[in-house]
């Protein structure tokens, strides 16, 4: 059964600095995605990456993906408060029909 | 071209209640994902659909709860005999293709059950 995992789960930090958050996922796929949520919203889709060593950027965030490693990095460059919700990665799980599988999420608050 | 539109926004039952929860896809969308969330957690996969098939139910409890995605119309999950712990939000997402060709979810508004 393909597990998600993400760390760190809350992250307080403060504007200007760099972050990262890690997903790690326990059985081969080479597409995962990135959603973010605001508080009491729905998610909204980041970034896709569908290939060993992918790297997507959106102004100060940047995704890449690892599939040897089965890890997912999300960067955080010089922070802004806008970037406070919760972050999601997801993986589709091969094995299992395609359905896609979510961690935890990494709350991330940043402080003015 | 509309989103992924769930209603009702807001449901509250009793115990004991039935609780229908509907998932208008987004147009040309065939592939329809249905997952829960508790407060401060993430989303827990229940079941993925298309059109009239069930690919996919191993997130989903075998005993009162169903789902459905008929040729016409939109996709239902169905909670009979509601229990407190049934209350969360239940987000619909949908994409045209399926996630084996690499696609993104669009995901519904979600439904916030309440079970009194």
């Amino acid at each position: 059964e393909l597990k998600v995992e993400q760390n760190p789960l809350f992250l307080s930090m403060q504007e200007g600095k760099n972050y990262t958050i890690y997903c790690n996922y326990s059985t081969t796929s080479d597409r995962l995605y990135w959603y973010r949520q605001d508080p009491g919203k729905s998610l909204e889709s980041l970034f896709v990456l569908l290939s060993n060593g992918a790297v997507k950027q959106e102004g100060r965030l940047m995704a890449s993906l690892d599939t040897k490693a089965r890890l997912s990095t999300l960067h955080i460059t010089a922070a802004v408060h806008d970037l406070s919700a919760t972050y999601f990665c997801a993986v589709d799980d091969f094995i299992g029909d395609d359905k896609i599988i979510f961690g935890k999420g990494t709350r991330l608050h940043i402080l003015p | 071209n509309a989103g992924v539109m769930q209603n009702p926004r807001h449901l509250v039952r009793r115990r004991g209640q039935e609780a229908r929860l509907r998932c208008s896809p987004m147009k040309g969308h065939s592939h329809v994902y249905w997952y829960r969330q508790l407060p401060e957690e993430g989303l827990k996969f229940m079941v993925y659909l298309q059109k009239e098939n069930i690919i996919d139910e191993s997130g989903m409890p075998k005993e009162r709860f169903s789902a459905e995605f008929p040729k016409e119309g939109p996709s239902i999950l169905r909670i009979q005999q509601v229990v407190r712990g049934d209350s969360a939000a239940y987000f619909c997402a949908s994409s045209p293709l399926g996630s084996h060709k690499g696609e993104k979810l669009f995901f519904g508004s979600g439904t916030q059950l309440s079970v009194l």
